[in-house]
């Protein structure tokens, strides 16, 4: 069964600082890893997601993810952070790409950006 | 125009109601998913459903009972509510592009 590791609650960064967000992830065969992020009352909203090629993805607001695959890891990053980043990140793993597959969530990261 | 819509947003209960949550997608896909996030956001899968069939269940009381009248559309029915159902409610669907669309949510409270 695959699974997801988030290894840090909370992460907080200065405003204009790089950011780092860790995920590792235990799959039998091939990974599809995706990160969401939660805004507070809000729903999940996919930021990116890794399939296949490129072992960096760009995604949405600015936001980048390293596959790596030696290190079985998947870590989202930011260049330069804003107050706004401000939110619940998510790390997911896909079992596959049947009907029958599920996304696994990871316990999530509460990212905080000071001014 | 929202993809994927959960109704109602907000559900307060006493203990040993039935409740439904509905919702609805406008997204074309095939398969549809209920998770449970709790009070320490902890995100876990509830059911999932692929063109009205029931394809996941994950060790879900069978107070909860999920029904799928068309492939846009998975309500969720609750039976005997207890207080610790009380949690945020989501929906989602999902096609061959592996990610999923969430809604936005349904936050029941059980008292």
């Amino acid at each position: 069964a695959q699974s997801v590791a988030q290894p840090e609650d909370q992460v907080n960064v200065a405003e204009g600082n790089p950011l780092t967000v860790k995920c590792t992830y235990s799959v039998s065969g091939n990974p599809y890893l995706f990160w969401y992020v939660q805004y507070p009352n809000r729903g999940l909203q996919f930021l990116l997601k890794y399939i296949t090629g490129d072992n960096l993805v760009k995604g949405s607001y600015g936001f980048e993810a390293e596959f790596n695959k030696s290190q079985t890891s998947f870590h989202l990053k930011k260049p330069s952070a804003l107050v706004s980043d401000s939110a619940l990140y998510f790390c997911a793993v896909r079992d596959g790409v049947s009907s029958a597959s599920k996304i696994i969530f990871g316990s999530g990261t509460r990212l905080s950006i000071r001014p | 125009d929202t993809a994927v819509s959960q109704t109602p947003k907000y559900l307060v209960t006493q203990m040993g109601n039935d409740k439904s949550i509905k919702c609805e997608q406008n997204l074309g896909h095939d398969t549809m998913y209920w998770y449970k996030q709790d009070s320490k956001k902890f995100l876990k899968i509830m059911f999932s459903y692929n063109n009205k069939e029931l394809i996941i269940n994950e060790t879900v009381p069978n107070r909860f009972s999920p029904k799928s009248p068309d492939k846009a559309h998975l309500n969720l029915h609750i039976n005997s509510l207890e207080l610790g159902d009380s949690a945020v409610y989501f929906c989602a669907s999902s096609q061959l592009d592996y990610g999923y669309t969430f809604g936005s949510g349904t936050r029941l409270t059980v008292v």
